[in-house]
Protein backbone atom coordinates (compact mmCIF):
# COMPACT_ATOMS: atom_id res chain seq x y z
CA UNK A 1 0.00 0.00 0.00
CA UNK A 2 1.01 3.42 0.40
CA UNK A 3 1.93 4.36 -3.34
CA UNK A 4 2.54 7.51 -5.01
CA UNK A 5 2.70 7.66 -8.46
CA UNK A 6 4.67 10.78 -9.85
CA UNK A 7 4.66 12.06 -13.55
CA UNK A 8 7.00 12.53 -16.14
CA UNK A 9 9.85 10.87 -14.76
CA UNK A 10 12.20 12.85 -17.02
CA UNK A 11 11.57 15.95 -19.33
CA UNK A 12 13.67 17.99 -21.18
CA UNK A 13 12.65 21.27 -22.95
CA UNK A 14 13.67 24.86 -23.99
CA UNK A 15 14.09 27.45 -21.63
CA UNK A 16 10.65 29.59 -21.23
CA UNK A 17 8.70 26.27 -21.33
CA UNK A 18 6.20 25.94 -19.00
CA UNK A 19 6.38 22.49 -17.34
CA UNK A 20 3.57 20.65 -15.56
CA UNK A 21 4.21 17.34 -12.72
CA UNK A 22 1.59 15.44 -11.35
CA UNK A 23 1.42 13.17 -8.49
CA UNK A 24 -1.02 10.74 -7.39
CA UNK A 25 -1.73 8.78 -4.57
CA UNK A 26 -3.33 5.33 -5.85
CA UNK A 27 -4.06 3.75 -3.06
CA UNK A 28 -4.88 6.06 -0.25
CA UNK A 29 -6.23 9.20 0.59
CA UNK A 30 -3.74 12.40 0.60
CA UNK A 31 -4.23 14.85 2.93
CA UNK A 32 -1.36 16.81 2.64
CA UNK A 33 1.42 16.10 -0.44
CA UNK A 34 4.74 17.64 -0.60
CA UNK A 35 6.77 19.13 -3.24
CA UNK A 36 10.73 18.84 -2.74
CA UNK A 37 13.69 19.53 -4.92
CA UNK A 38 17.39 18.67 -4.90
CA UNK A 39 19.95 18.86 -6.78
CA UNK A 40 23.22 16.58 -7.17
CA UNK A 41 24.89 15.19 -4.09
CA UNK A 42 22.52 17.62 -1.58
CA UNK A 43 19.85 16.89 0.57
CA UNK A 44 15.90 17.39 -0.34
CA UNK A 45 14.69 20.64 0.12
CA UNK A 46 10.90 21.53 1.09
CA UNK A 47 9.61 23.68 -1.62
CA UNK A 48 5.76 23.87 -0.30
CA UNK A 49 3.29 22.20 1.79
CA UNK A 50 -0.17 21.67 -0.04
CA UNK A 51 -3.44 20.45 1.65
CA UNK A 52 -6.21 19.54 -0.51
CA UNK A 53 -8.66 22.73 -1.69
CA UNK A 54 -6.21 25.48 0.08
CA UNK A 55 -3.54 27.54 -1.03
CA UNK A 56 0.10 25.81 -0.88
CA UNK A 57 2.13 27.00 1.79
CA UNK A 58 5.84 27.83 0.43
CA UNK A 59 9.01 27.97 2.10
CA UNK A 60 11.19 30.88 2.25
CA UNK A 61 13.07 31.97 -0.84
CA UNK A 62 10.78 30.00 -3.18
CA UNK A 63 8.68 31.96 -6.06
CA UNK A 64 4.95 30.84 -5.45
CA UNK A 65 4.63 32.51 -9.00
CA UNK A 66 6.92 30.81 -10.29
CA UNK A 67 6.33 27.09 -8.84
CA UNK A 68 2.17 27.22 -9.10
CA UNK A 69 0.59 23.97 -6.73
CA UNK A 70 -2.54 22.94 -7.16
CA UNK A 71 -4.09 20.37 -5.01
CA UNK A 72 -7.29 19.89 -6.48
CA UNK A 73 -8.49 16.71 -5.12
CA UNK A 74 -7.33 13.74 -2.09
CA UNK A 75 -5.03 12.14 -4.61
CA UNK A 76 -3.76 14.69 -6.82
CA UNK A 77 -1.60 17.77 -6.55
CA UNK A 78 0.43 19.22 -9.48
CA UNK A 79 3.53 21.66 -9.56
CA UNK A 80 3.91 23.72 -12.66
CA UNK A 81 7.04 25.41 -13.08
CA UNK A 82 6.33 28.48 -15.14
CA UNK A 83 8.85 29.87 -17.55
CA UNK A 84 11.56 27.32 -16.89
CA UNK A 85 15.46 28.67 -16.97
CA UNK A 86 18.41 26.46 -17.07
CA UNK A 87 18.69 26.97 -13.49
CA UNK A 88 15.51 25.45 -12.70
CA UNK A 89 17.12 22.19 -13.65
CA UNK A 90 16.86 19.92 -10.59
CA UNK A 91 15.32 16.49 -9.42
CA UNK A 92 11.62 17.69 -8.29
CA UNK A 93 10.15 15.09 -6.15
CA UNK A 94 6.71 14.71 -4.15
CA UNK A 95 5.38 13.43 -1.31
CA UNK A 96 2.48 12.17 0.02
CA UNK A 97 1.29 11.87 3.68
CA UNK A 98 -2.77 10.31 4.62
CA UNK A 99 -4.26 10.55 8.18
CA UNK A 100 -2.54 12.23 10.85
CA UNK A 101 0.57 14.07 11.06
CA UNK A 102 2.49 11.26 12.63
CA UNK A 103 2.19 9.12 9.41
CA UNK A 104 5.03 8.76 7.14
CA UNK A 105 5.54 10.73 3.76
CA UNK A 106 5.37 8.19 0.95
CA UNK A 107 7.63 9.61 -1.68
CA UNK A 108 6.84 10.04 -5.61
CA UNK A 109 9.74 8.50 -8.38
CA UNK A 110 10.98 12.25 -8.93
CA UNK A 111 10.58 13.89 -12.00
CA UNK A 112 14.12 15.19 -13.61
CA UNK A 113 14.06 18.38 -15.04
CA UNK A 114 16.53 19.77 -17.76
CA UNK A 115 16.08 22.93 -19.12
CA UNK A 116 18.44 24.05 -22.24
CA UNK B 1 18.02 26.93 15.05
CA UNK B 2 16.80 23.64 14.45
CA UNK B 3 20.34 20.91 13.52
CA UNK B 4 19.87 17.17 12.59
CA UNK B 5 23.55 15.86 12.16
CA UNK B 6 24.40 12.30 10.87
CA UNK B 7 28.08 11.32 9.12
CA UNK B 8 28.37 12.48 5.33
CA UNK B 9 29.72 8.97 4.58
CA UNK B 10 30.23 5.47 5.90
CA UNK B 11 31.77 2.23 4.10
CA UNK B 12 31.03 -1.38 5.48
CA UNK B 13 31.89 -4.84 4.40
CA UNK B 14 28.85 -7.13 2.45
CA UNK B 15 27.83 -9.16 5.26
CA UNK B 16 28.48 -7.24 8.15
CA UNK B 17 27.01 -4.59 10.33
CA UNK B 18 26.50 -1.33 10.47
CA UNK B 19 24.83 1.31 12.71
CA UNK B 20 23.90 5.16 11.44
CA UNK B 21 23.87 7.69 14.21
CA UNK B 22 21.21 10.86 13.89
CA UNK B 23 21.30 13.73 16.22
CA UNK B 24 18.98 16.20 16.31
CA UNK B 25 18.36 19.88 18.15
CA UNK B 26 14.76 20.65 17.11
CA UNK B 27 11.97 23.06 18.66
CA UNK B 28 9.78 20.00 20.18
CA UNK B 29 9.65 16.47 19.23
CA UNK B 30 6.74 14.21 17.23
CA UNK B 31 8.58 11.74 15.57
CA UNK B 32 11.90 10.25 13.73
CA UNK B 33 11.49 8.74 10.25
CA UNK B 34 14.13 6.95 9.00
CA UNK B 35 14.43 6.43 4.56
CA UNK B 36 16.34 5.05 2.41
CA UNK B 37 17.42 6.93 -0.91
CA UNK B 38 19.59 5.06 -3.87
CA UNK B 39 20.97 7.47 -6.41
CA UNK B 40 19.04 9.00 -8.45
CA UNK B 41 16.02 7.77 -7.02
CA UNK B 42 12.87 9.24 -4.76
CA UNK B 43 13.49 8.21 -0.87
CA UNK B 44 11.71 5.20 0.65
CA UNK B 45 9.99 5.44 4.18
CA UNK B 46 11.98 2.68 6.13
CA UNK B 47 10.77 3.26 10.04
CA UNK B 48 9.25 5.40 12.57
CA UNK B 49 10.48 6.13 16.53
CA UNK B 50 8.23 8.27 18.31
CA UNK B 51 9.08 5.99 21.57
CA UNK B 52 12.09 5.90 23.13
CA UNK B 53 13.43 1.74 22.66
CA UNK B 54 14.59 -0.54 19.37
CA UNK B 55 12.09 -0.95 16.62
CA UNK B 56 12.97 -3.54 14.52
CA UNK B 57 11.60 -4.34 10.76
CA UNK B 58 13.35 -7.53 9.51
CA UNK B 59 17.29 -6.49 8.86
CA UNK B 60 16.68 -2.99 9.71
CA UNK B 61 15.93 -1.66 13.36
CA UNK B 62 16.12 1.67 14.60
CA UNK B 63 16.57 3.18 18.15
CA UNK B 64 15.29 6.25 19.78
CA UNK B 65 16.53 7.99 22.95
CA UNK B 66 14.37 11.47 23.16
CA UNK B 67 16.50 12.16 26.39
CA UNK B 68 20.09 12.34 24.26
CA UNK B 69 18.40 13.82 21.50
CA UNK B 70 19.86 10.31 19.35
CA UNK B 71 18.76 7.66 17.28
CA UNK B 72 20.26 5.13 15.45
CA UNK B 73 19.31 3.13 12.26
CA UNK B 74 20.89 -0.60 12.48
CA UNK B 75 21.77 -2.58 9.37
CA UNK B 76 22.06 -6.19 9.12
CA UNK B 77 23.72 -8.74 6.81
CA UNK B 78 24.53 -6.25 4.91
CA UNK B 79 23.97 -6.62 0.59
CA UNK B 80 25.34 -4.97 -1.78
CA UNK B 81 21.60 -3.62 -2.52
CA UNK B 82 21.92 -1.37 0.89
CA UNK B 83 24.27 1.31 -0.60
CA UNK B 84 22.03 4.26 -0.75
CA UNK B 85 21.90 7.36 1.35
CA UNK B 86 20.01 7.03 4.55
CA UNK B 87 18.04 10.12 6.01
CA UNK B 88 17.27 10.84 9.17
CA UNK B 89 14.33 13.51 9.35
CA UNK B 90 12.48 14.59 12.75
CA UNK B 91 8.83 16.20 13.28
CA UNK B 92 9.35 19.30 15.31
CA UNK B 93 6.33 20.77 17.47
CA UNK B 94 4.87 22.35 14.24
CA UNK B 95 5.14 18.80 12.99
CA UNK B 96 7.69 20.42 10.49
CA UNK B 97 9.67 17.55 8.70
CA UNK B 98 13.03 18.96 9.60
CA UNK B 99 15.48 16.90 7.21
CA UNK B 100 19.37 15.47 7.70
CA UNK B 101 21.77 15.68 4.66
CA UNK B 102 22.12 11.66 4.61
CA UNK B 103 24.56 9.44 5.22
CA UNK B 104 25.86 7.80 1.87
CA UNK B 105 26.29 4.25 2.99
CA UNK B 106 29.10 2.40 0.47
CA UNK B 107 29.32 -1.47 0.63
CA UNK B 108 32.15 -3.32 -0.30
CA UNK B 109 32.36 -6.95 -1.29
Amino acid sequence: GAVVSQHPSWVICKSGTSVKIECRSLDFQATTMFWYRQFPKQSLMLMATSNEGSKATYEQGVEKDKFLINHASLTLSTLTVTSAHPEDSSFYICSARGGSESQPQHFGDGTRLSIL
Amino acid sequence: GQNIDQPTEMTATEGAIVQINCTYQTSGFNGLFWYQQHAGEAPTFLSYNVLDGLEEKGRFSSFLSRSKGYSYLLLKELQMKDSASYLCAVKDSNYQLIWGAGTKLIIKP
